[in-house]
């Protein structure tokens, strides 16, 4: 089956700076990549998503990229606020297969 | 529009009791799913039901059944609970197809004791 792995597991930054989690995914079959961001003791919210038939897609403060021959897709958050402040997981699925395999998350922490 | 509501939100057993969490959805989507989120592991697939009438094992069903009520509802129960299943649990729905997004619950937070 699928493995997904995602580093780093806990990211600081200052606010206004950038963040990047990378995720690296092994089945090749894999062709969409949805990112959800958890709030404490709330469910994993869709924040953005990318299919493999495209290498970028952006969102406001939000991108994420993918590269498939060397299996990666990472999100990039710019000009980060408090608010971005929350878990964030990626996630690897195929047409094929009948589940998403997520990586482990980020805890990521904007300081003011 | 709710989405997913699961219940209870908490939850505290002994072990060897046994409960059942419920999950409905009001988004009419086929697919539901069940997943336990423990520090450090992610979110981890129990069981699913591709569609009404129909369930699967996902990568940590022992422990656990399942049954999905009709196309709205989809039930996990713990038949004799073991600290070992001391967790998170998200109820998860999804349109159909396979590459699409899931929406998930706000889980239930269950303790075994």
């Amino acid at each position: 089956g699928e493995n997904v792995e995602q580093h780093p597991s806990t990211l600081s930054v200052q606010e206004g700076d950038s963040a990047v989690i990378k995720c690296t995914y092994s089945d090749s079959a894999s062709n969409y990549f949805p990112w959800y961001k958890q709030e404490l003791g709330k469910g994993p919210q869709l924040i953005i998503d990318i299919r493999s038939n495209v290498g970028e897609k952006k969102d406001q403060r939000i991108a994420v990229t993918l590269n498939k021959t060397a299996k990666h897709f990472s999100l990039h958050i710019t000009e980060t606020q408090p608010e971005d402040s929350a878990v964030y997981f990626c996630a690897a699925t195929s047409n094929t297969g009948n589940q998403f395999y997520f990586g482990t998350g980020t805890s990521l922490t904007v300081i003011p | 529009n709710a989405g997913v509501t699961q219940t209870p939100k908490f939850q505290v057993l002994k072990t060897g009791q046994s409960m059942t969490l419920q999950c409905a959805q009001d988004m009419n989507h086929n697919s539901m799913y069940w997943y336990r989120q423990d520090p450090g592991m992610g979110l981890r697939l129990i069981y699913y039901s591709a569609s009404e009438g129909t369930t699967d094992k996902g990568e940590v069903p022992n422990g656990y059944n399942v049954s999905r009520l009709n196309k709205r509802e989809f039930s996990l129960r713990l038949e004799s609970a073991a600290p070992s299943q001391t967790s998170v649990y998200f109820c998860a729905s999804q349109t159909g197809p396979h590459n699409q997004p899931q929406h998930f619950g706000d889980g239930t937070r269950l303790s075994i004791l």
